[in-house]
């Protein structure tokens, strides 16, 4: 069974970076097929995906969100990581890891319990 | 604004069957296939539906998907209280070249 657990701050100054982690067990970030992706559900809104990183380390990100999102990957503690610079009360939201099968039947079928953050002074 | 869209509520009794819809366009829902997820008060989402109508082992069969051009939808019939929540359509849309979501429907079991 993979499982999937978002760490990092709760709390982050505006204009600051986010820095969040994922650690993903039974299941590695290096396996052919899969894509590590971080999604977000802002307030009163739906949910974004911001980006992922593939097992062969590309990444891709929503275009709007390009700019400000950077995704990383340590194969040697089999995790992924998100920062965002520069954040701003706009920017509160719950953040999730997921897996994202690739191919045609493309679906995300792991996902992390999430991470609140609140960007707040 | 989600790209695709649903009701934002619905609602039934207790053994009733419920239907959630999904509407998008021919750059996703009309050319791709749609993901159903379930978000239960308090916890991660899960993948319920995929492939437009797939349950993943140990999803109920009282759960069940299909698409038409580009709508979508997911029935529950049955209806249970542990099924309140939110649920979420997804695809993936050529044009934007990413996936999208729907802004998610509450069920409530009344």
């Amino acid at each position: 069974q993979v499982q999937l657990l978002e760490s990092g701050p709760g709390l982050v100054k505006p204009s600051q970076t986010l820095s969040l982690t994922c650690t993903v067990s039974g299941g590695s970030i290096n396996s052919v097929g899969y894509k590590w992706s971080w999604i977000r559900h802002l307030p009163g809104k739906g949910l974004e995906w911001i980006g992922y990183i593939s097992y062969s380390g590309t990444t891709d990100y929503n275009p709007p969100l390009r700019s400000r999102f950077t995704i990383s990957g340590d194969t040697s503690k089999n995790q992924f990581s998100l920062k965002l610079a520069s954040v701003t009360a706009a920017d509160t939201a719950v953040y999730y890891c997921a897996r994202r099968v690739v191919g045609a039947s493309r679906r995300f079928d792991y996902w992390g319990q999430g991470t609140l953050v609140t960007v707040s002074s | 604004q989600s790209v695709l869209t649903q009701p934002p509520s619905a609602s039934g009794t207790p053994g009733q069957r419920v239907t959630i819809s999904c509407s998008g366009s021919t750059s996703n829902i009309g050319s791709n296939t749609v993901n159903w997820y379930q978000q239960l008060p308090g916890t991660a989402p899960k993948l319920l539906i995929s492939s437009d109508n797939q349950r993943p082992s140990g999803v109920p069969d009282r759960f069940s998907g299909s698409k038409s051009a580009t709508s979508a939808s997911l029935a529950i019939s049955g209806l249970q209280s542990d099924d309140e929540g939110d649920y979420y359509c997804e695809a993936w849309d050529d044009r934007l070249m990413r996936p999208v979501f729907g802004g998610g429907t509450k069920v409530a079991v009344l």
